[in-house]
């Protein structure tokens, strides 16, 4: 079966550390670009960051930039978010999302999310 | 940064009518434009990519029109698993999605 399942997510204080993983399956991992979307309780959808294929190209939301750093290693099929300095607004349930084709930024196949709070 | 603006923010309507939302753009963004259906407690689904390109297995009354800073999704004929959020998002530099637009039964 096509999926992507994050994990790590959970209770945090301001200040705090947390990493999530997401694990893809069903797919050819190392051929797609990949990002992270976020949705704070009640909220829209925000873009947070994109990784390509190869690593080569990655962008942030300037809301995390120099706290967040994306990563993913295609032998263990396997997408990441270290997020450092997390503050309350931060707290959202947040998405890894494959890309449809090449760097287009288009979201065709999402896990179910991964509750991240920010509170003390 | 581009920021997308959504009209209506929310919108009654019953099973068989023709809907329309639309997404504007700050600046012009081409056809990168993609639209998205979100049920609650659920993650989003592509509908439409590229303004217009229906993505694979979602029905044909959904369709999606425009370019440059003004773009539409237009649903023919409301089905009753068609009540949900909307998202527009644009895909020209990095990705700003619109705020939302809430599909509600009348």
């Amino acid at each position: 079966e096509v999926q992507l399942v994050e994990s790590g997510g959970g209770l945090v204080k301001p200040g705090g550390s947390l990493r999530l993983s997401c694990a893809a399956s069903g797919f050819t991992f190392s051929s797609y670009s990949m990002n992270w979307v976020r949705q704070a309780p009640g909220k829209g959808l925000e873009w947070v960051s994109s990784i390509s294929s190869s690593s080569s190209y990655i962008y942030y939301a300037d809301s995390v930039k120099g706290r967040f750093t994306i990563s993913r290693d295609n032998a263990k099929n396997s997408l990441y978010l270290q997020m450092n300095s997390l503050r309350a607004e931060d707290t959202a349930v947040y998405y890894c999302a494959r890309e449809l084709y090449g760097d287009s930024r288009t979201f065709d196949l999402w896990g179910r999310g991964t509750l991240v709070t920010v509170s003390s | 940064d581009i920021q997308m603006t959504q009209s209506p923010s929310s919108l009654s309507a019953s099973v068989g009518d023709r809907v329309t939302i639309t997404c504007r753009a700050s600046q012009s963004i081409s056809s990168y434009l993609n639209w998205y259906q979100q049920k609650p407690g659920k993650a989003p689904k592509l509908l439409i990519y590229a303004a217009s390109s229906l993505q694979s297995g979602v029905p044909s009354r959904f369709s999606g029109s425009g370019s440059g800073t003004d773009f539409t999704l237009t649903i023919s004929s409301l089905q009753p698993e068609d009540f949900a959020t909307y998202y527009c998002q644009q895909s020209y530099s990095t990705s700003t999605f619109g705020q939302g637009t809430r599909l509600e039964i009348k």
